[in-house]
């Protein structure tokens, strides 16, 4: 089976802007999850998907928002970027209680 | 809120050295994952834990699932360098949302060959 893919690996974009980020789970998952990884605060818990709805949300201000599609492929969105949310942006899958992760999105926030 | 105190925080070992490291909390979990994450990549999963007592091996890895639900350890024997990176230990609580998965904050190994 194909793991965890994730789009684009690596992106730069400045403050001000949006982003969308994209997510290809395992085949048969249905869950998505998404993260921010940092140095200082570790991989933090963005929000949950499950067949097409958010089953879960973490801590993160409204400008964080994402979705999945009828084929569990997930997006994430960020708008008026900071320079704080440059981030390694890690999806995983998961069809029971164990999680899958991809490669993850490098962003940096200029 | 739930957290999961990870240590060490860092190791250096030599080549061939056992390493050890775990995770304790305050609350009861009901699956423990044990991830290696290399420089740019993400977590890889290692071991799975669904069972207080639990104990897993995985070619020269080893966890355990604490009696208790508040702990796990893992245990790496004769390292190699390619052990160098970061684990984390992942607690789940409660039942069904990813959600309510925690991470520690990680273990990063140096391997000196």
């Amino acid at each position: 089976k194909a793991g965890v893919t994730q789009t684009p690996r690596y992106l730069i974009k400045t403050r001000g802007q949006q982003v969308t980020l994209s997510c290809s789970p395992i085949s048969g998952h249905r869950s998505v999850s998404w993260y921010q990884q940092t140095p200082g605060q570790g991989l933090q818990f963005l929000f949950e998907y499950f067949s097409e709805t958010q089953r879960n949300k973490g801590n993160f201000p409204g400008r964080f928002s994402g979705r999945q599609f009828s084929n569990s492929r997930s997006e994430m969105n960020v708008s008026t970027l900071e320079l704080g949310d440059s981030a390694l942006y890690l999806c995983a899958s998961s069809a029971q209680e164990t999680q899958y992760f991809g490669p993850g999105t490098r962003l940096l926030v200029l | 809120g739930q957290q999961l105190n990870q240590s060490p925080q860092s190791m250096f070992i030599q080549e061939g050295e056992d390493v050890s490291m775990n995770c304790t909390s305050s609350s009861i979990f009901n699956t423990w994952l044990w991830y290696k994450q290399d420089p740019g990549e993400g977590p890889v999963l290692l071991i799975a834990l669904y069972k207080a007592g639990e104990l897993t091996s995985n070619g020269r890895l080893t966890a355990q699932f604490g009696i208790t639900r508040k702990d796990s350890f893992l245990n790496i024997s004769a390292s190699i360098p390619s052990d160098v990176g970061i684990y984390f230990c992942a607690g789940l609580f409660g039942g069904g949302s990813q959600g309510n998965l925690i991470f520690g904050k990680g273990t990063k190994l140096s391997v000196k060959p």
